[in-house]
């Protein structure tokens, strides 16, 4: 089972439509959680990090739901920037004696008008 | 704050040659993180550093890749004698800290292309 997981879409839709993309996690001890944008051939940027009561920052919503592992991105009125690709980021944890943050390989959305 | 500068922006290198790639950390980062990006997938962790000191190497091969962070200058991740699996983009990004919370600010990368 890989650490981080996501589906890789591509996640097809139309301009003002509402998308969620899921990821999930493989160690339960993992403390910190963030989901980070990338565009095409760009460096990633941190979009929001993720709290254990959720939170919202305009058309995002991110959610944590520890008892099932997993972490949850809502788009609402998607944009044609939106259009990149969604990394979902975790910290492992000390326990797995990995320091630095564990990139999930991305999800891919692309706004249509 | 000129951010994370990484140079050069694009390498191409023949077989067995070496590529040398330089991150300067966002001023006040003490801490320095490099990943590898392969074509079509996702950022693979490699090794985390701190001024002279590699503090997780977990994510590097073993073999022909070494990283360093010297008390003066930038981080270096070095690749021996190359190979065209070594094709990718090499991002590297510093924190503040390294606490739990940690926001990591990314540099543009650098594409290593091998011939």
């Amino acid at each position: 089972r890989k650490e981080v997981e996501q589906d890789p879409g591509p996640f097809n839709v139309p301009e003002g439509a509402t998308v969620a993309f899921n990821c999930t996690y493989s160690n339960s001890a993992s403390q910190s959680f963030f989901w980070y944008r990338q565009d095409c051939r760009k460096e990633p940027k941190l979009l929001m990090s993720v709290y254990s009561s959720g939170n919202e920052d305009g058309r995002f919503t991110a959610q944590l739901n520890r008892a099932s592992q997993y972490i949850s991105l809502l788009i609402r009125d998607s944009k044609l920037s939106d259009s990149a690709t969604y990394l979902c980021v975790v910290n492992m944890g000390m326990d797995t004696g990995r320091r630095a943050l564990t990139f999930g390989s991305g999800t891919r959305l692309q706004v249509q008008p | 704050n000129a951010g994370v500068m990484q140079n050069p922006r694009h390498l191409v290198r023949r077989r067995g040659q070496e590529a040398r790639l330089r991150c300067s950390p966002m001023k006040g980062h003490s801490h320095v993180y490099w990943y590898r990006q392969l074509p079509e997938e996702g950022l693979k962790f490699m090794v985390y550093l701190q001024k002279e000191n590699i503090i997780d190497e977990s994510g590097m091969p073993k073999e022909r890749f070494s990283a360093e962070f010297p008390k003066e200058g930038p981080s270096i991740l070095r690749i021996q004698q190359v190979v065209r699996g070594d094709s990718a983009a090499y991002f590297c990004a510093s924190s503040l800290t390294n606490s739990g919370a940690n926001v990591l600010t990314f540099g543009a990368g650098s594409r290593l292309t091998v011939l």
